[in-house]
């Protein structure tokens, strides 16, 4: 089974450039995450999916993130424009369904992450 | 403060060696403790979990969980080489909840 893909694996640009991640989850997975992991920090989540739908936004900095899962299956989160501060790693994960297990934890399986530098 | 607090390391052993890893929490409400290894330049793997209090063993691991000192520990027996990564601890209030990560904590296993 492949595991959650992410692309670009670096991404380097300059401070007030747009940039996207993109993210495709496990197979059957329909819980999808967005994680930002600060150098030296534990993952903060900034966005969670259930499907289509985003159940939990309540960390993404609105004014210049935003994500979309339209089909309910990978999922792209845009910085416009970056700053500095947005270095960082920016980590996707996924769990699978409710209706099979681990039902009570929601395993979560991450991706490789995306590295972002903002020069 | 920080809600679940941990030890950033780094904690250098020599190969064999015990490894005590461990953290703190705040948050009554956690129910649910993870243990996360994260090897350079990539993500998180789901170790161990427990639920509530109590001990859980597999292979060289054991995850305990303290709920009345609000304190978890991952024990690694006979260390190798490769368990050199990041541990981080991470818990949750319920199944599918949010999940808080601690900082983690740089382990290196000299051989």
């Amino acid at each position: 089974e492949a595991g959650v893909v992410q692309s670009p694996r670096y991404k380097i640009i300059e401070k007030k450039q747009p940039v996207a991640f993109w993210c495709n989850p496990i197979s059957g997975h329909n819980t999808l995450y967005w994680y930002r992991q600060n150098l030296g920090q534990g993952p903060e989540l900034l966005i969670r999916y259930e499907n289509e739908e985003a159940v939990d936004d309540s960390q993404l900095p609105k004014d210049r993130f935003s994500a979309e899962r339209l089909k309910g299956v990978d999922s792209t989160l845009k910085i416009q424009p970056a700053e500095l501060g947005d270095s960082a790693v920016y980590l996707c994960a996924s769990s699978p369904p409710r209706d099979r297990g681990p039902r009570l934890l929601g395993e979560q399986y991450f991706g490789p992450g995306t590295r972002l530098t903002v020069t | 403060q920080k809600e679940v607090e941990q030890d950033p390391g780094p904690l250098s052993v020599p190969e064999g060696a015990i490894v005590s890893l461990n953290c703190t929490y705040s948050n009554s409400a956690f129910q649910y403790f993870m243990w996360y290894r994260q090897y350079s330049r990539k993500g998180p793997e789901l170790l161990m979990y427990t639920y509530s209090s109590g001990n859980k063993e597999d292979g060289r691991f054991t995850a305990q969980v303290d709920k009345s000192s609000k304190y978890i520990s991952l024990f690694i027996r006979d260390s190798q080489p490769s368990d050199s990564a990041t541990y981080l601890c991470a818990m949750s209030s319920g199944g599918y909840q949010k999940v808080t990560f601690g900082t983690g904590t740089k382990l290196q296993v000299i051989p």
